[in-house]
């Protein structure tokens, strides 16, 4: 695809249940990342995957939250035992890496937990 | 710690005239700001980038200003149009580091007034 694709792109999910959200990155880019924006917040960084180096997690909120990168491409984030206070939407993007470039968003992943 | 900061949460703007968006940022290790646009219910859309070693970067009715030594950055969007209607987010981030996470603003919501 042209841009960056993410899935689902709503979620309901109950408490205490696991989620995994997908995203597609633009074909070539080399760099991923993962934020989430809560209701009326800013954009929170989550985790940032750059070729094959380690990733920053840094922004991760607790272990219930975990992120891999397969192959270098498609991602995948995954909430375990999942709680009210992730209900946010979960922006993934993507870009060339190192230099100045920008990022491009995908649509996002609007997680509610009920 | 938020080291990007946009202090104005809404800004209102009649139609024809200038906005102006704020950011102001604390880590000097900063050398690539970018401006992005965003839609309810999409993901954010880049719109205008600056490096550190520019002080204005121009692209049709949007321009960025960088004043370093004050840890400041804006966006001038003339003239303001009703699709200008939007949150608009700054970013910055390390490009020389190979980590190129980007740490947005909270963002201010601009609404164009016909």
């Amino acid at each position: 695809g042209a841009g960056v694709s993410q899935s689902p792109s709503n979620k309901v999910t109950e408490k205490g249940k696991d989620v995994e959200l997908r995203c597609d990155p633009i074909s070539g880019h080399t760099a991923l990342y993962w934020y989430r924006q809560s209701l009326g917040q800013g954009l929170e960084f989550l985790i940032y995957f750059q070729g094959n180096s380690a990733p920053d997690k840094s922004g991760l909120p607790s272990d219930r939250f975990s992120a891999e990168r397969t192959g270098g491409s498609v991602s995948t984030l995954t909430i375990q035992r999942t709680q009210q206070e992730d209900s946010a939407v979960y922006l993934c993007a993507s870009s060339f890496g190192t230099g100045g470039t920008e990022a491009f968003f995908g649509q996002g992943t609007r997680l509610t937990v009920v | 710690d938020q080291q990007v900061k946009q202090n104005s949460p809404s800004l209102s703007v009649q139609e024809g005239r200038i906005s102006i968006l704020n950011c102001d940022y604390t880590n000097s290790m900063f050398d690539y700001f970018l401006w992005y646009k965003k839609y309810p219910a999409e993901g954010p859309t880049f719109l205008i980038s600056i490096s550190s070693i520019k002080d204005k970067n121009e692209d049709g009715r949007f321009t960025v200003f960088l004043n370093k030594s004050a840890k400041h950055l804006s966006l001038h969007i003339v003239p303001s149009q009703p699709g200008d209607s939007a949150v608009y987010f700054c970013a910055a981030k390390i490009s020389n580091f190979g980590n190129e996470k980007l740490t947005f603003g909270t963002g201010t919501r601009l609404t164009i007034i016909p």
